[in-house]
């Protein structure tokens, strides 16, 4: 166990719908990430936040947008999904967020688009 | 372009054996490289993290190297269990370390 939690595990919606991934950080890490991993994709680097603040983006569509709070905990948001949207989501804490520190891997929400 | 090629694209050995897993990458400028371990299903484990001047890393029976003049690195597994199955990547970050570059894997089946 990791010490990073998302919820939900799974998540199946329609095309066109929006919805919201949660993830917490470890106890004491300031820095959230958020990837995707689908089939034919790999794992991707979507965006990464330190201390509330946005550090870093990857590969995120304009449809899709994340924040994270003053206690820290995080919000993935993915608007008008496409069937090409399910895929396993993973979020990420680490300490400091340098880029070079560890990151801890939560257990992923599966969000399948039918 | 910047891309990270992990080779051989899966690999069946026998329990207690070893074996070397391969991460070819382009990524400019380099930050670091990670080797992760993912079991299937589940969040990717970090195994190490190597930056620049760091040539040699290990992590109890996984040793990783980087050649940061070639832009090669390698996961060596010593004396393999069964619950090394999995998928193992390696991840390269460019700049800062802030943007991730991930490879496709290599899928590692150990058998008894």
């Amino acid at each position: 166990d990791s010490g990073v939690t998302q919820t939900p595990k799974h998540l199946i919606t329609a095309t066109g719908q929006r919805v919201t991934l949660r993830c917490s950080p470890r106890s004491g890490d300031l820095s959230v990430y958020w990837y995707q991993q689908s089939l034919d994709q790999g794992l991707q680097f979507l965006i990464q936040y330190y201390n509330g603040e946005e550090r870093a983006k990857g590969n995120i569509l304009e449809r899709f947008s994340a924040q994270q709070f003053p206690d820290l905990h995080s919000e993935l948001n993915l608007s008008s999904l496409e069937l090409g949207d399910s895929a396993l989501y993973f979020c990420a804490s680490s300490r400091v967020g340098t880029g070079k520190d560890t990151q801890y891997f939560g257990p992923g929400t599966r969000l399948t688009v039918l | 372009k910047n891309q990270v090629e992990q080779s051989p694209q899966s690999l069946i050995i026998l329990e207690g054996k070893n074996c070397t897993l391969q991460c070819n990458y382009t990524v400019s400028p380099f930050s670091n490289l990670r080797w992760y371990k993912q079991d299937t299903g589940r969040g990717p484990v970090s195994l190490t993290i190597m930056t620049f001047s760091e040539n040699t890393k290990s992590n109890g029976r996984y040793t990783a190297t980087l050649d940061a003049d070639t832009k090669q690195s390698s996961l060596h597994i010593t004396a393999s269990q069964l619950s090394d199955s999995a998928s193992y990547i390696c991840v390269v970050s460019e700049g800062g370390g802030f943007k991730t570059i991930f490879g496709a894997g290599t899928r590692l089946f150990v058998k008894a």
